[in-house]
């Protein structure tokens, strides 16, 4: 059973343009919800994060938004840049040790 | 230097072979984890140690072992490896509290022929 669910393998954007991820998951006990970003070769490093008493989050170029009814969650890049072409997990977690990650989507921004 | 590293970076190893997977890290965390990742799969939970007493199985335990040597150090251990444990293994650490972020190193990329 998949709590936490990235349904949209690839996105391709065209630089300039906003790139939206979306998650979906299914425990509505989760307290912190977090996206990784990660390259080639490298390990996934920590993007961005949200509490569930919020419903939206920004840091620069990225915004996080929760819809806890949907139970779904967003990241919007504004404006995509060729750098930020990777692969992107969605994680939840109910502010303990385990969290559960998404099965990931690339995103290839075009230049 | 990187926070967390991981030994080797690579390895082929054949059926039945037993291997060690290493990891350290310099971040000071109590909290490390061992992830294995699959296409379409995501990152799958393997083992987790709070500390060098505290030591637990994850979501996919069977077929793998650990060891918390130290504080800085966790090892993953494949006891007798099979061709379906080719993979991507992360090694990642973190600090409790709040959204609990974890800290991930390189990879280890194995294939078991």
């Amino acid at each position: 059973d998949q709590q936490v669910k990235q349904n949209s393998p690839s996105l391709s954007v065209q630089e300039g343009r906003i790139s939206i991820l979306n998650c979906d998951y299914t425990n509505s006990m989760f307290d912190y919800f977090l996206w990784y970003k990660k390259y080639p070769a490298e390990g996934p490093t920590f993007l961005i994060s949200i509490s569930s008493i919020k419903d939206k989050n920004e840091d620069g170029r990225f915004t996080v938004f929760l819809n806890k009814s949907a139970k779904h969650l967003s990241l919007h890049i504004v404006p995509s840049q060729p750098g930020d072409s990777a692969v992107y997990f969605c994680a939840a977690n109910t502010g303990g040790f385990k969290t559960i990650f998404g099965a990931g989507t690339r995103l290839f921004v075009k230049a | 230097d990187a926070d967390v590293t991981q030994t080797p970076r690579n390895r082929i190893t054949k059926t039945g072979k037993r291997i060690m997977l290493e990891c350290s890290q310099t971040k000071g965390h109590d909290r490390m984890y061992w992830y294995r990742q699959d296409p379409g799969l995501g990152l799958r939970l393997i083992y987790y140690s709070f500390d060098v007493k505290d030591i637990n199985k994850g979501e996919i335990s069977d077929g793998y072992s650990v060891s918390r040597q130290a504080q800085a150090k966790f090892s993953l251990s494949l006891e007798s490896a099979i061709p379906n444990q080719t993979a991507l293994y992360f090694c990642a650490t973190s600090a409790p509290g709040g959204s609990e972020t974890q800290y991930f190193g390189p990879g280890t990329r194995l294939l078991v022929l």
